[in-house]
């Protein structure tokens, strides 16, 4: 069975600096799609960005980025240059590449962005 | 607007007393799926439908029902509630096209207590 571990409860940053939550997951799937997901305290989650396991190339959307190491089974965020806006909790997900049934969410990184 | 619309977003039953969690989508969307979040355990899938009636157990299915007579509605049904069933519970859907492969789209989540 697939497992996703977000080994990191919480984590502080401060305002303008980067920081980054780590993700592993457990597959023998070759053919995949990993998500980072964002939960603020009005508790609606939406997508933060999206990697296909079949590119190498690391997605990036504006501040956020991932380093996506598949060999290691690693997918951490990278959030550059803070924003109080970005406090909220943090969800990775993996998710079969042919079926939406067959996907599963890491334990949450609490992020805390101090001014 | 597109959303996915759950009711009622917080809820005190007590233990016994049936109780239904709608969930409502307006993006024609076929796929659509229940998790509850519990501190620790992440966002763990109950249930979860491809299309109008087709749906199948999550990894936590055990004292939920789930119906699906409609495309848009995907109701959340807790028989006999008890106060293990206390939780943070949210609806998401995805589309045939983007959904099995991108991402899903949330409610807002309800926050039900079972005393």
């Amino acid at each position: 069975a697939q497992t996703v571990t977000q080994s990191q409860p919480e984590m502080s940053v401060q305002e303008a600096e980067t920081v980054t939550l780590s993700c592993t997951y457990d597959t023998s799937e070759s053919d995949y799609y990993l998500f980072w997901y964002k939960q603020p305290p009005s508790r609606q989650m939406i997508l933060v960005i999206r990697q296909e396991a079949y590119k190498q190339q690391n997605a990036t959307e504006n501040r956020f980025s991932v380093n996506f190491q598949k060999a290691a089974k690693s997918f951490s965020l990278k959030i550059s240059d803070s924003q109080l806006g970005d406090a909220a909790m943090y969800f990775c997900e993996w998710k079969h590449h042919q079926g939406a049934q067959k996907l599963v969410f890491g334990q949450g990184t609490r992020l805390t962005i101090n001014p | 607007e597109a959303q996915v619309t759950q009711n009622p977003r917080y809820l005190i039953t007590v233990t016994g007393k049936k109780l239904t969690v709608t969930c409502s989508q307006n993006m024609n969307h076929e796929y659509m799926s229940w998790y509850r979040q519990d501190p620790g355990l992440g966002l763990r899938q109950i249930y979860y439908s491809m299309n109008v009636e087709v749906t199948d157990k999550g990894d936590v299915p055990e004292g939920y029902k789930v119906s699906r007579k409609e495309k848009r509605n995907f109701p959340l049904i807790l028989e006999s509630p008890s106060p293990n069933q206390t939780s943070l519970y949210f609806c998401a859907s995805g589309g045939s096209g983007t959904g099995l492969t991108g991402e899903l789209f949330f409610g807002e989540g309800s926050r039900l207590t079972v005393l």
